[in-house]
């Protein structure tokens, strides 16, 4: 049973457009979300997050938005740049266990 | 402030060999997390540690696996012995209390031939 669900294994966005990745939960007891950026041969670094308390939340380039009614997160990034690239990972908690996705790949190309 | 840091980098080691991992989180990190990563899959928690204390191991295979965290700082998860399928990555986290992200270290990469 997987609870926190990543259904686009792949995204390709040119340089300097908009990269809109998706996740889906299915615990409504999750109460905190975050997403994490991983490189090859690296661990997963923390990008962002969002409590359930908001809606939304911005941190530069990245803004996080939380649906709790669609239980859907998404994560946008703007502009999109070549550094970007990698494997972005979105996660949910409940009492103290954090639960990741499978994970999407973007690819910013020029 | 340093990062995790966990060794080795890769092993490769022979089934039913024993193998150890060593981690050494972020300086005043009390929360500690072994975590596996299948190819394509995202991370799943093996253990947490508040401190000295597994407070969550219920993913962590105890007829093969094991883990400690002495004095609360640095920790080691062993495996013995090692099967084919035990062939991922494994991935060590810290963070400072609930609810605040997890760093995690670059992982350990293990083949089990």
């Amino acid at each position: 049973d997987q609870q926190v669900k990543q259904n686009s294994p792949s995204l390709s966005v040119q340089e300097g457009r908009i990269s809109i990745l998706n996740c889906d939960y299915t615990n409504s007891m999750f109460d905190y979300f975050l997403w994490y950026k991983k490189y090859p041969a690296e661990g997963p670094t923390f990008l962002i997050s969002i409590s359930s308390i908001k809606d939304k939340n911005e941190d530069g380039r990245f803004t996080v938005f939380l649906n709790k009614s669609a239980k859907h997160l998404s994560l946008h990034i703007v502009p999109s740049q070549p550094g970007d690239s990698a494997v972005y990972f979105c996660a949910a908690s409940n009492t103290d266990k954090l639960i990741f996705g499978t994970g999407t790949r973007l690819q910013v190309f020029p | 402030e340093a990062g995790v840091v966990q060794s080795p980098r890769y092993k490769i080691i022979e089934k039913k060999q024993p193998v150890a991992f060593w981690c050494n989180p972020i300086s005043g990190h009390n929360t500690l997390y072994w975590y596996l990563q299948n190819l394509g899959q995202g991370p799943e928690l093996l253990i947490r540690y508040e401190n000295e204390e597994a407070v969550d191991d219920s993913q962590l295979p105890k007829d093969r696996f094991s883990a400690e965290r002495l004095k609360g700082v640095d920790s080691t998860l062993k495996i013995q012995p090692a099967e084919l399928g035990d062939s991922a990555v494994y991935l060590c986290a810290s963070s400072l209390r609930r609810n605040s992200p997890l760093h995690f270290g670059n992982g350990t990469r293990l083949t089990v031939t």
